[in-house]
C-alpha cells in the first residue's frame, strides 16, 4: 500500500459547480498536509497546508484534514476554466514531503 | 525574485551517458528535494538534503546520485542514463524550521534515447 492514494481521475465537472478532492494516508506520522495546483509543463504551486485536523477556508478553496480517518480534502466553490489543472496533496512526517499522484481537474466552461 | 532555478530545462541523452541536473534556490532554505514526475506517477521523491552536509534516499534512488554543494546548490547525477530515467525532473527547497510552502523550480524535461 502506497503512503498516499489519490485518484488520478480525470474528473470533469460544469463551471460553478463544486468539487471534492480527495486523498487518504496510511501513515500516522503525517503532521503536515498541503495541496498543490499544477498548471501542464509548470511547477506544482501551493495552494493550502495545515497542521492539524479541522478545516481552513481561503477564498474559493477549503481544506479539510481528518486524522481520525487518515482523510484529507480540497474543497472548490463556484468553479472556474481556470481551475483546470492537476491537483496534487502532500503529507510530511518531519523530514520529507510524499505526494499522492495528483488528480487531472476539468472545468467544463 | 528567482526562487529556485533549475538548469537545463530540456536535455536529451543517450543511453549511458552522463550528466548533472543543477538547481539552486536563493531563499536561504535549509531543506531540499528533487522529484521526478511521470505520467500517472505523481512526483516521486528521488533524494532529499534536510540540511547542508546531508542526503538521504526518498521512494526511487536508483541509478541516481546527489550532492548538496551548499545551502543553496542541491545538484542530481545521472552516471549511466537509461530509457526509464526518461521523466519531467523538479527541485524544490523549503524552510524546514518554518513548516512553510515547499517551492519548486519549473523543471527539466530528459529524455533518454
Amino acid at each position: 500500500q502506497k503512503e498516499v492514494e489519490q485518484d488520478p481521475g480525470p474528473l470533469s465537472v460544469p463551471e460553478g459547480a463544486i468539487v471534492s478532492l480527495n486523498c487518504t494516508y496510511s501513515n500516522s506520522a503525517f503532521q503536515y498536509f498541503m495541496w498543490y495546483r499544477q498548471y501542464s509543463r509548470k511547477g506544482p504551486e501551493l495552494l493550502m497546508y495545515t497542521y492539524s485536523s479541522g478545516n481552513k477556508e481561503d477564498g474559493r478553496f477549503t481544506a479539510q484534514v481528518d486524522k481520525s480517518s487518515k482523510y484529507i480534502s480540497l474543497f472548490i466553490r463556484d468553479s472556474q476554466p481556470s481551475d483546470s489543472a492537476t491537483y496534487l496533496c502532500a503529507m510530511s512526517p518531519d523530514d520529507k514531503i510524499i505526494f499522492g499522484k495528483g488528480t487531472r481537474l476539468h472545468i467544463l466552461p | 525574485n528567482a526562487g529556485v532555478t533549475q538548469t537545463p530545462k530540456f536535455q536529451v541523452l543517450k543511453t549511458g551517458q552522463s550528466m548533472t541536473l543543477q538547481c539552486a534556490q536563493d531563499m536561504n532554505h535549509n531543506s531540499m528535494y528533487w522529484y521526478r514526475q511521470d505520467p500517472g506517477m505523481g512526483l516521486r521523491l528521488i533524494y532529499y538534503s534536510a540540511s547542508e552536509g546531508t542526503t538521504d534516499k526518498g521512494e526511487v534512488p536508483n541509478g541516481y546520485n546527489v550532492s548538496r554543494l551548499n545551502k543553496r546548490e542541491f545538484s542530481l547525477r545521472l552516471e549511466s542514463a537509461a530509457p526509464s530515467q526518461t521523466s519531467v525532473y523538479f527541485c524544490a527547497s523549503q524552510n524546514r524550521q518554518m513548516y512553510t510552502e515547499a517551492f519548486f523550480g519549473q523543471g527539466t524535461r530528459l529524455t533518454v534515447v
